[in-house]
C-alpha cells in the first residue's frame, strides 16, 4: 500500500514554456502532499507544502508565481512550472501523507526529470 | 528551522564490512526520522521509519538507532554488498515537514 505515482517521469522542453507536473496518490487519501527539487549530487529541498483545497505553502525563497501547485483533490497535486528556463533544470519529487496512517510518514513518488534546454 | 547534517559525505569500503552512517540534527522536538537509499538518477527508497518514541528499527542486515535527545542517529550496515553502492539520504519529520540531510554517498568495492 502507500503508493505514490508521478508522471511524466521525464520531460524536455523548451526555455520559456511551462510544464506541469502530476502527482497521485493510488490507493490512499492524501491529506497533504510536498513538492521537492534536488539538483545534481544534493539532496532534496522542500519547495512547498499543500493541503487538499488550500493555497500551497512555499518555502523561503521559492518563488510562488514561477512553481503553481493545485491540489484539487485528496488523490492528486501538479506542480506547473512556468516560463521554465534551463536554471529550473531539477529533479522534481513529490511526497504524500495522511494522518490516520503512521502519523507524519510521508511516502514518495518516483520524480520526474525536468530538462529546459 | 532544523538542520540535518550526515557525515561523511563518502564513503568506499570492501565487500563484507560493517558499516556505520551517522545523521545529526538540530532540534529535537521530531515525529520521526527515516532513513532512504536513493541510486544515481532515481526516486526514494525508504529504508526504515523509526517513530519518535523507538529507539530503534531493523531490517534484514540494516539497523537504525535513534536518540532525540543528543540529536543523533545512526544507520548501520552489516555484511555490506557491491549492491548496496548508492547514496544514503537522513530525513527528519516534524510537524507537518520533512528537512532531509545532504547524504552519504556509498561505494562497496568487491
Amino acid at each position: 500500500g502507500a503508493v505514490v505515482s508521478q508522471h511524466p517521469s521525464w520531460v524536455i522542453c523548451k526555455s520559456g514554456t511551462s510544464v506541469k507536473i502530476e502527482c497521485r496518490s493510488l490507493d490512499f487519501q492524501a491529506t497533504t502532499m510536498f513538492w521537492y527539487r534536488q539538483f545534481p549530487k544534493q539532496s532534496l529541498m522542500l519547495m512547498a507544502t499543500s493541503n487538499e483545497g488550500s493555497k500551497a505553502t512555499y518555502e523561503q525563497g521559492v518563488e510562488k508565481d514561477k512553481f503553481l501547485i493545485n491540489h484539487a483533490s485528496l488523490t492528486l497535486s501538479t506542480l506547473t512550472v512556468t516560463s521554465a528556463h534551463p536554471e529550473d533544470s531539477s529533479f522534481y519529487i513529490c511526497s504524500a501523507s495522511w494522518l490516520a496512517g503512521v502519523y507524519n510518514e510521508q511516502f514518495f513518488g518516483p520524480g520526474t526529470r525536468l530538462t529546459v534546454l | 528551522k532544523q538542520e540535518v547534517t550526515q557525515i561523511p559525505a563518502a564513503l568506499s569500503v570492501p565487500e563484507g564490512e560493517n558499516l556505520v552512517l551517522n545523521c545529526s540534527f538540530t532540534d529535537s522536538a521530531i515525529y520521526n526520522l527515516q532513513w532512504f537509499r536513493q541510486d544515481p538518477g532515481k526516486g526514494l527508497t525508504s529504508l526504515l521509519l523509526i517513530q519518535s518514541s523507538q529507539r530503534e528499527q531493523t531490517s534484514g542486515r540494516l539497523n537504525a538507532s535513534l536518540d532525540k535527545s543528543s540529536g543523533r542517529s545512526t544507520l548501520y550496515i552489516a555484511a555490506s554488498q557491491p549492491g548496496d553502492s548508492a547514496t544514503y539520504l537522513c530525513a527528519v519529520g516534524g510537524n507537518n515537514d520533512m528537512r532531509f540531510g545532504a547524504g552519504t554517498r556509498l561505494t562497496v568495492k568487491p
